[in-house]
């Protein structure tokens, strides 16, 4: 158990629907990165906020969106969804960035229908 | 241009033997970060050993260790003593330092089955 949690475990939605992705990372840890898997991709850097304040941004879709509230935990907004969306998305976790070892949470498996 | 290699889709070892996973990696960036993760058939990502640019020496942690060949561009995972419970997806990552961006980069990965 990497400490990272993440919920919903499995998501089952429809084409045009939005979902919301929630991660919570590891006591203590600030940074919060989300990832992509899906089997043409591969594993894809999505986004990465530190401390409440996007730091960096990878390859997300302009329908999807994320922030981290003064909790820590993370959210990954995700709208408008199409058939190509269905992936396991990761959130991932670092004590604060660029030199730590990012943990990962168990995934959501999102499939859109 | 793809930073991560991995050359080998799929491969199989003896339980108790020894299995070498390559990884090859392309960076202009002096300072990078190489990390070996394990992701099961369960889905979870498992970090198992992380290899600095200017590490001396090789990594290793229990049964796993990396064979850093910096001007080879190289960072094999070998795994000791194969395990059942080793059958699994790997995943060579790098992240560059230099950047602003905090990012892994990942190779396609090489799943390994243990054969009994």
């Amino acid at each position: 158990d990497s400490g990272v949690t993440q919920t919903p475990k499995h998501l089952i939605t429809a084409t045009g629907q939005r979902v919301t992705l929630r991660c919570s990372p590891r006591s203590g840890d600030l940074s919060v990165y989300w990832y992509q898997q899906s089997l043409d991709q591969g594993l894809q850097f999505l986004i990465q906020y530190y401390n409440g304040e996007e730091r960096a941004k990878g390859n997300i879709l302009e329908r999807f969106s994320a922030q981290q509230f003064p909790d820590l935990h993370s959210e990954l907004n995700l709208s408008s969804l199409e058939l190509g969306d269905s992936a396991l998305y990761f959130c991932a976790s670092s004590v604060a960035g660029i030199t730590d070892t990012q943990y990962f949470g168990p995934g959501t498996r999102l499939t859109v229908l | 241009a793809q930073k991560i290699t991995q050359t080998q889709p799929g491969m199989f070892v003896q339980e108790k033997e020894a299995v070498t996973l390559d990884c090859t990696y392309d960076t202009s960036d002096p300072s990078y970060g190489l990390f070996w993760y394990k992701q099961p058939s369960s889905g979870e990502m498992i970090f198992l050993i992380y290899q600095g640019s200017y590490d001396q020496q090789n990594a290793t942690e229990g049964r796993y260790s990396l064979n850093f060949q910096k001007a080879r561009k190289s960072a094999n995972l070998v795994i000791s003593a194969s395990q059942l419970g080793d059958s699994a997806m790997y995943f060579c990552a790098m992240r560059e330092l230099s950047s602003n961006d905090y990012k892994l980069s990942f190779g396609a990965g090489t799943t390994v089955t243990v054969r009994a």
